[in-house]
C-alpha cells in the first residue's frame, strides 16, 4: 500500500540554525499537510498546500516556517531560524481530496530536536 | 479551543475485553475520524463518520456520532495485545480542510 515517508527520521540542530524537513506524499495525492507534535501534547495543525500554494495555516506557522514543493514529488518544511520550542515531531500527510470526505495519511514523522 | 477531548485518557484492560473511548468536540463538524497512533510511530487512520451518520462499523471498530450532543465513541471489541496505542478523534470544521486532534486515549491491552 503506498505511504507517506518522511526523512530524516530525527534531526538534531542547534538553535538559530536552518532546517528542512523532506516528505514524499502519496502520488497521485493532491494536498499536503504538515502537523507537529510538542511531546506530550496534542497534535496541532500547521498548513496545507494544494496547487501549489498555501491554502491555509494555523498561528503556529508564522514568518519562520515555509513550505514548497521543489519538484513532482517532494515537499518540504523550512524553518528558517530554529528556537528551542520547535523541538517536536513533525508529521507530514496528503488526502486524495479535500479532507471532507477522504482521509488523511500520515507519515511516521521526523523527531526535530533543537540543542 | 476548536480541539476535542478524549474520555478516559488511558484505558488499560486484558486481552479479549471490549474496549470504548469517547470523545466530545465543540465546533460544527463535517465529519469525525479516529486514528491511532504506537508510540514514536505516525497516525493511522482507523475509520471516517459523516456529519450526517450515526454509526459505522469497520472490523472490529465500531464508531458512533451525536451531533446534537457534540460527542463520539470508538468502540473496539475483542481486543488484542496489538491494539496497545493512543486514539485520537479528529475532526473536520464545517468548511476548514484540517484536522483538529484531540488528547487521546492511551490504551493498553494485557495479554
Amino acid at each position: 500500500e503506498p505511504e507517506v515517508t518522511q526523512t530524516p527520521s530525527h534531526q538534531v540542530t542547534q538553535m538559530g540554525q536552518e532546517v528542512i524537513l523532506r516528505c514524499v506524499p502519496i502520488s497521485n495525492h493532491l494536498y499536503f499537510y504538515w502537523y507537529r507534535q510538542i511531546l506530550g501534547q496534542k497534535v496541532e495543525f500547521l498548513v496545507s498546500f494544494y496547487n501549489n500554494e498555501i491554502s491555509e495555516k494555523s498561528e503556529i506557522f508564522d514568518d519562520q516556517f515555509s513550505v514548497e514543493r521543489p519538484d513532482g514529488s517532494n515537499f518540504t518544511l523550512k524553518i528558517r531560524s530554529t528556537k528551542l520550542e520547535d523541538s517536536a515531531m513533525y508529521f507530514c500527510a496528503s488526502s486524495e481530496s479535500r479532507v471532507s470526505n477522504q482521509p488523511q495519511h500520515f507519515g511516521d514523522g521526523t523527531r526535530l530536536s533543537i540543542l | 479551543s476548536q480541539q476535542g477531548e478524549e474520555d478516559p485518557q488511558a484505558l488499560s484492560i486484558q486481552e479479549g475485553e471490549n474496549a470504548t473511548m469517547n470523545c466530545s468536540y465543540k465546533t460544527s463538524i463535517n465529519n469525525l475520524q479516529w486514528y491511532r497512533q504506537n508510540s514514536g510511530r505516525g497516525l493511522v487512520h482507523l475509520i471516517l463518520i459523516r456529519s450526517n451518520e450515526r454509526e459505522k462499523h469497520s472490523g472490529r471498530l465500531r464508531v458512533t456520532l451525536d451531533t446534537s450532543k457534540k460527542s463520539s465513541s470508538l468502540l473496539i471489541t475483542a481486543s488484542r495485545a496489538a491494539d496497545t496505542a493512543s486514539y485520537f478523534c479528529v475532526h473536520l470544521d464545517t468548511g476548514a480542510n484540517n484536522l483538529f486532534f484531540g488528547t487521546g486515549t492511551r490504551l493498553t491491552v494485557i495479554p
